[in-house]
């Protein structure tokens, strides 16, 4: 079985600050790792994704993430964090080994950014 | 480009009353999903289509549920006798893959269903 754990429900940075969200998977086969973000009363649109290849992923908006095999962490960053960017955000795994992209998703991250 | 879209994006409708929600995924698109998302959780996986055939559904997709993908094209999730607990926000999913996992997985934006 996998999951995903995101540490913390709720995360309020200043406008140009530093974005920092985490989320720790479990998994007895290699992962793939998704970043997905949430507007309000919208779906979810991919920020990013692991699938094996380079350990630090390069996403949309400026947002990167870190596929760490030792820590079992994927943490999603941003360097300067901007207005825009305040919704909910969501880390989900799926395995490389299965057949279909069957996600798994943690309960989610939401941002606030602040003046 | 034409994403996945989703009709109705809002229901709401008396418990006991069947409800019926339509998924357009990408055109091509060979595989197609049904989540379930309740409010501050993250989707849950319900069932998931490769063109017409439905090969997985979650234990959460109780006899009260049926998807059908007739034609591998559009997909419909039918919700007979409504309960509150079903007042979620259903996400419909596709996407394109030959074989294995990883492929991208896109959205729609979602059909929220209020069971009163």
């Amino acid at each position: 079985a996998q999951s995903v754990t995101q540490l913390g429900s709720h995360v309020s940075v200043s406008e140009g600050a530093l974005v920092l969200l985490r989320c720790n998977y479990s998994s007895s086969v290699p992962p793939y790792l998704f970043w997905y973000v949430q507007y309000p009363n919208q779906g979810l649109q991919l920020l990013l994704k692991y699938t094996s290849a380079a350990t630090l992923v390069k996403g949309i908006n400026g947002f990167e993430a870190e596929f760490k095999k030792s820590e079992t962490s994927f943490h999603l960053t941003k360097p300067s964090a901007h207005m825009s960017d305040a919704a909910e955000y969501f880390c989900a795994v799926t395995s490389s080994t299965g057949t279909a992209s069957k996600l798994t998703f943690g309960t989610g991250t939401r941002l606030q950014v602040t003046l | 480009d034409t994403g996945v879209s989703q009709d109705p994006r809002h229901k709401i409708t008396k418990r006991g009353q069947n409800v019926t929600f339509r998924c357009d995924p990408i055109s091509e698109h060979n595989r197609l999903y049904w989540y379930r998302q309740t409010l501050g959780q993250g989707p849950e996986f319900l069932t998931y289509f490769q063109n017409e055939a439905q090969l997985e559904k979650s234990r959460l997709l109780s006899d009260r549920f049926s998807a059908e993908r007739p034609k591998g094209s559009f997909s419909t999730l039918e919700i007979q006798r409504t309960e509150q607990g079903d007042s979620a926000m259903y996400l419909c999913a596709s996407s394109f893959s030959l074989t294995g996992s990883g492929n991208t997985i896109y959205f729609g934006e979602g059909s929220w269903l209020t069971v009163v």
